[in-house]
């Protein structure tokens, strides 16, 4: 088993629709979850971050944790062209703060 | 620019050669991470440093990686005798303990492409 997955996509999702992005951990005693955003040819950049259960909103974003399910998600209301982008779950596996990521799920918002 | 910064940003070598990146955090980040990142792929773990110390390198990295931070301030990340399979797009981050832990910065990455 995979220490982050993530549905590799594309998903595809309409302008100004909810795009929903989903993750999965293997190590239960993780305390630290982050989105990061990768558009072609750049690098990742922090988006959200999020350390206790439930929900945390930042604008547009929404992360979403359930520790007992091992379950991270990132939703993204009224979406736009601009969050076209391959989108990145990140854990910290441990107290030395080792940071793994997933492999992505590219989202493509259509006009 | 007081971003993470990465040199050189490509490097084309032929298969059998050693390469070198370097990387320099952001001043007051004391811990230091290399990825490597390949297309379609998520940034896959190779090692990290808090300060000088190494804690630990990655399992799926063979002995021909090997990376330093002698002052704890800028990083090395050497690869002997490269292989086509190591090109791929070198990520450096840095980061600050605690509270901003898991809060990466990234420099723009050193491209290898092995021939």
């Amino acid at each position: 088993q995979k220490e982050v997955e993530q549905n590799s996509g594309p998903l595809s999702v309409p302008e100004g629709a909810i795009a929903s992005l989903n993750c999965t951990y293997s190590d239960r005693g993780s305390q630290s979850f982050f989105w990061y955003r990768q558009y072609s040819g750049k690098s990742p950049e922090l988006i959200m971050f999020i350390y206790s259960n439930g929900d945390k909103e930042d604008g547009r974003f929404t992360a979403q944790l359930n520790k007992a399910s091992q379950y991270v998600s990132l939703l993204i209301r009224d979406s736009q062209p601009s969050d076209s982008a391959t989108y990145l779950c990140a854990v910290n596996m441990n107290r030395d703060d080792k940071i793994i990521f997933g492999k992505g799920t590219r989202l493509h918002i259509l006009p | 620019d007081t971003g993470v910064s990465q040199d050189p940003r490509h490097k084309i070598t032929k298969r059998g050669q050693n390469v070198t990146f370097r990387c320099d955090p952001i001043s007051e980040h004391n811990r230091l991470y290399w990825y490597r990142q390949t297309l379609g792929q998520g940034p896959e773990f190779l090692t990290y440093f808090q300060n000088e110390a190494q804690l630990e390198k990655s399992r799926l990295l063979s002995d021909r990686f090997s990376a330093e931070r002698p002052k704890g301030s800028f990083s090395t990340l050497e690869i002997q005798r490269t292989e086509q399979g190591d090109s791929a797009m070198y990520l450096c981050a840095s980061s600050s303990p605690g509270q901003g832990a898991g809060e990466l910065f990234f420099g723009e990455g050193s491209r290898l492409t092995v021939l």
